[in-house]
């Protein structure tokens, strides 16, 4: 049982680049999320999807794009990267809403756009 | 508007002393709370959580927290610190049957030996 994987670790991206980040779970979870972290600012919801088949924008989406490719992935797209979205990206995973239950989260991709 | 406060930025605590973590909330609605870790990088695990009952909560790795809805907080304790310890520390708030959950900036913890 991984939990959540997220993939790549690292990556280094010049301005105007495009790039996925990719993330799964094996937990059977229906709720999955994005967020970036930045020094001084925790962390910030970028999308989330509740369920299968649903997204919805959380406090900083733009700049980016999510795909729910299916229950157990969850797909990050920078379309055109900007120094700014420099940040550690986490994916978590959660049993569902409408339960008392927590996140989980994956291990991070640590972003730099030059 | 939902926000979460940690008042300091860096803790810096002796190997065996006890610790506290300070941890506000702003919350229009009955808040469920948690406290997670983030060692050095590593992505963040649930250390506690409180969504009813009992106001005092134990975690792993020997922490507990308590909360006071009349002080709208919601801090973070250990008897005594392990080196092991050192790590990054978030406070988040979220609704019970929401999706959204608001994080603090976060409190580093420093230990000396």
């Amino acid at each position: 049982n991984a939990g959540v994987t997220q993939t790549p670790k690292f990556q280094v991206l010049k301005t105007g680049q495009s790039m996925t980040l990719q993330c799964a779970q094996d937990m059977n979870h229906n709720s999955m999320y994005w967020y970036r972290q930045d020094p001084g600012m925790g962390l910030r919801l970028i999308y989330y999807s509740a369920s299968e088949g649903t997204t919805d924008k959380g406090e900083v989406p733009n700049g980016y794009n999510v795909s729910r490719l299916n229950k157990r992935e969850f797909s990050l797209r920078l379309e055109s990267a900007a120094p700014s979205q420099t940040s550690v990206y986490f994916c978590a995973s959660r049993v569902s809403t409408g339960l008392d239950n927590e996140q989980f989260f994956g291990p991070g991709t640590r972003l730099t756009v030059l | 508007a939902q926000s979460v406060t940690q008042p300091d930025i860096h803790i810096t605590v002796s190997e065996g002393a006890s610790l506290e973590l300070r941890c506000n909330y702003s919350y229009g609605a009955t808040p469920y709370l948690f406290w997670y870790v983030q060692s050095p990088g590593q992505g963040l695990q649930l250390l506690l959580k409180y969504f009813s009952g009992d106001t005092l909560v134990q975690g792993i790795k020997g922490f507990e927290a308590e909360f006071k809805r009349s002080q709208s907080s919601f801090n973070l304790r250990k008897p005594s610190v392990h080196w092991s310890d050192a790590a990054e520390y978030f406070c988040a708030v979220g609704a019970r049957y929401g999706n959204k959950l608001v994080f603090g900036a976060g409190t580093i913890l420093r230990v000396k030996s």
